[in-house]
């Protein structure tokens, strides 16, 4: 779905770094998801926001953080990057506030942490 | 917190066969159930969903049935097809975890022709 966007699609990174990854919408959603997917475990939620002022972690933000710079765009940032936090991590939007509804996905990036 | 499980982890069946993968989920407040494929190397996108005040929903060859006193849903296949050959995961979503989605692992399905 082009009107989700992240970047990059793929980093390759040492441990103790700084990284950011972004994620960019044209869809109006005021909801955005960020998930991390590893084989054989699915996508876990690492923090969502409702909008530019709503925050909120989810099953695994430790070592994780987030900025919702705008309506469209929310950045994931690995303050300290360490080898387990390699895995393929996706954005998603979503647009009712009301009840829950079809999330649409980034691509992904794929990151890994040497 | 919500939990998902999904069963089988990876099934294969011949084409023109039907294909059920089974989820069960722990949270009574879970209201709304999407089904996502993700083919490979590509980002999951939604086939099917289904809201608790549902009990079946069709789609052409994809069907999804809902249980909520025994907390399970089904995804069903129907004459399959080898482009049907992808990862399936089942999801779970509450107000209480501000609708986000809780994942099953995921069950990788593949038709063989």
């Amino acid at each position: 779905d082009a009107d989700v966007t992240q970047t990059p699609r793929n980093r390759i990174t040492k441990t103790g770094k700084r990284i950011m990854l972004e994620c960019s919408q044209t869809k109006g959603h005021d909801r955005m998801y960020w998930y991390r997917q590893d084989p054989g475990l699915g996508l876990r939620l690492i923090y969502y926001s409702f909008d530019v002022k709503d925050i909120n972690k989810g099953e695994i933000s430790d070592g994780y953080s987030v900025s919702r710079q705008a309506q469209a765009k929310f950045s994931l940032s690995l303050e300290s990057a360490i080898p387990n936090q390699t895995a393929l991590y996706f954005c998603a939007t979503s647009d009712r506030a009301d009840r829950a509804d079809e999330q649409f996905f980034g691509p992904g990036t794929r990151l890994t942490v040497l | 917190g919500e939990n998902v499980e999904q069963h089988p982890s990876t099934l294969s069946v011949q084409e023109g066969d039907s294909a059920v993968i089974k989820c069960t989920y722990s949270d009574s407040a879970s209201n709304y159930f999407p089904w996502y494929k993700q083919e490979l190397g590509k980002r999951p996108q939604l086939i099917i969903d289904i809201r608790s005040n549902v009990g079946e929903k069709k789609d052409q060859r994809i069907a999804v049935t809902l249980n909520k006193t025994a907390k399970h849903f089904s995804l069903h296949i129907t004459e399959t097809q080898p482009e049907d050959s992808a990862v399936y995961f089942c999801a779970a979503s509450s107000s209480n975890s501000g609708y986000a989605l809780n994942f099953g692992k995921g069950t990788s399905l593949l038709v063989t022709p």
